[in-house]
């Protein structure tokens, strides 16, 4: 049974501070993706990572970055928070090979004031 | 510009009766489509499936149908129960996104006892 594993399932931050959310997948899946959901919008793509040390823009990187050092582990930065970053985030994982299903973890609900 | 669309925002069934959720997409490339079910506060989690070579696809309550002429496809639950309740998030890729999915905006489904 896959598990996806985020670091916080809830998490309030000031304006300007650095944040940090992680994932961590017990798969051993190359691809992890970070989303965020927003109502009336879907789940919106951040970036994702098909491998350790490599990284892609989703569809909506700006002000945010990752970090994948390790395999299981996919790390996304809010390099200084702002409110409009106030979201549901999603960390997701899948087995390369084609077209996989993604699995999510429980989400990281940030509110940034 | 959506690549993948659920026009409905929302949906209120009678328990026992059927659902029908509808998702439409644009992009002819797509040739894998999931059906994700979310409740409040969790992650996502995969519902179903179908291959574009297929066009029914069935799980216990649940059935998919993909009618590619139309690029239309629909989940059907029935009977449906309140436990059904949820948000569910319809998603497309194809071969060449190397796993990366598009999502629609989701539909919230409401069964009513």
């Amino acid at each position: 049974d896959v598990k996806v594993t985020q670091s916080s399932r809830y998490l309030v931050k000031r304006t300007g501070e650095k944040v940090f959310l992680e994932c961590v997948q017990d798969m051993d899946h190359e691809n992890m993706f970070w989303y965020r959901q927003d109502p009336g919008l879907g789940l919106r793509l951040i970036y994702f990572s098909y491998d350790v040390k490599m990284k892609e823009k989703g569809d909506i990187p700006e002000g945010y970055s990752v970090s994948r050092e390790k395999k299981e582990r996919f790390s996304l930065i809010l390099e200084s928070a702002s409110t409009n970053q106030t979201s549901m985030y999603l960390c997701a994982s899948s087995s390369p090979g084609g077209v996989e299903t993604q699995y999510f973890g429980p989400g990281t609900r940030l509110l940034v004031l | 510009d959506q690549q993948v669309k659920q026009n409905s925002p929302s949906l209120s069934v009678q328990e026992g009766r059927i659902s029908i959720l509808n998702c439409d997409y644009t992009n002819s490339m797509f040739d894998y489509f999931l059906w994700y079910k979310k409740y409040p506060a969790e992650g996502p989690t995969f519902l179903i499936s179908i291959s574009s070579i297929k066009d029914k696809n069935e799980d216990g309550r649940f059935t998919v149908f993909l009618n590619k002429s139309a690029k239309h496809l629909s989940l059907h639950i029935v009977p449906s129960q309140p436990g059904d309740s949820a948000v569910y998030f319809c998603a497309a890729s194809d071969e060449g996104s190397q796993g990366n999915l598009i999502f629609g905006k989701g539909t919230k489904l409401s069964v009513k006892p």
